[in-house]
């Protein structure tokens, strides 16, 4: 089946570094979400991508999808301790009415 | 906009009872609800789908006898954990999804069964 591969698992940055984070498949998905949990709580919505080549922002959050569809970067500038959580990435299983297949996730954790 | 309701936010209870677990759509009409489950750091497992008026599909290994899903309205769903087992103590997040394949997500309940 589809699968989502994000690398890397987890990250340790100094607070005000840039991070950068990705997402790669062997299959081709049409839309890609990025998605931020704390601990305890579901995940939040940070950005949707329609369009292979797309760059989206949200405040210092870019994320990228992919020529190829096969992939997606998220970045976030200059971090702040609030940023620390786990990052997944999903995008729709098929076409339709489907569910979301999820990446494993990125631990980012900022020392201030 | 997009915001998803969740309630209980945590519960405990005794090994053989039931516990129901409610999904809400505050601000959009879900025409698709999503239930999963997840264990200490690791991704979302996905439980069912389940669309306003029809039943639930199951995820392959997910017993629906046990794990029964109501979705009777736009902007309802229910999640009933019925005979519940210790194994059964997790984090359990519903999400909604609208017209397109943006899902939101709800923050969770914590279900500890003693």
């Amino acid at each position: 089946g589809q699968q989502l591969n994000q690398s890397p698992q987890s990250m340790f940055i100094q607070e005000g570094e840039d991070v950068s984070m990705n997402c790669t498949s062997s299959s081709i998905f049409n839309t890609w979400l990025w998605y931020k949990q704390e601990p305890g709580e579901g995940p939040v919505l940070l950005i949707a991508l329609y369009k292979a080549g797309e760059l989206t922002s949200n405040g210092r959050l870019t994320a990228q999808f992919g020529i190829t569809r096969k992939d997606s970067f998220l970045n976030i500038s200059a971090s702040i301790p609030s940023d620390v959580g786990i990052y997944f990435c999903a995008g729709p299983r098929n076409s339709g009415n489907t569910p979301l297949v999820f990446g494993k996730g990125t631990r980012l954790s900022v020392i201030a | 906009g997009a915001v998803v309701s969740q309630h209980p936010s945590r519960v405990i209870c005794k090994s053989g009872t039931s516990v129901k677990i409610e999904c809400r759509s505050l601000d959009f009409q879900a025409t698709t609800m999503f239930w999963y489950r997840q264990f200490p750091k690791q991704s979302l497992m996905l439980m069912a789908t389940s669309n306003e008026g029809s039943k639930a599909t199951y995820e392959q290994g997910v017993e629906k006898d046990k794990f029964l899903i109501n979705h009777a309205s736009l902007t309802l769903s229910t999640l009933t954990v019925t005979s519940a087992h210790p194994e059964d103590s997790s984090f359990y997040i519903c999400s909604a999804r609208g017209q397109s394949y943006e899902q939101y997500f709800g923050p969770g309940t914590r279900l500890t069964v003693t």
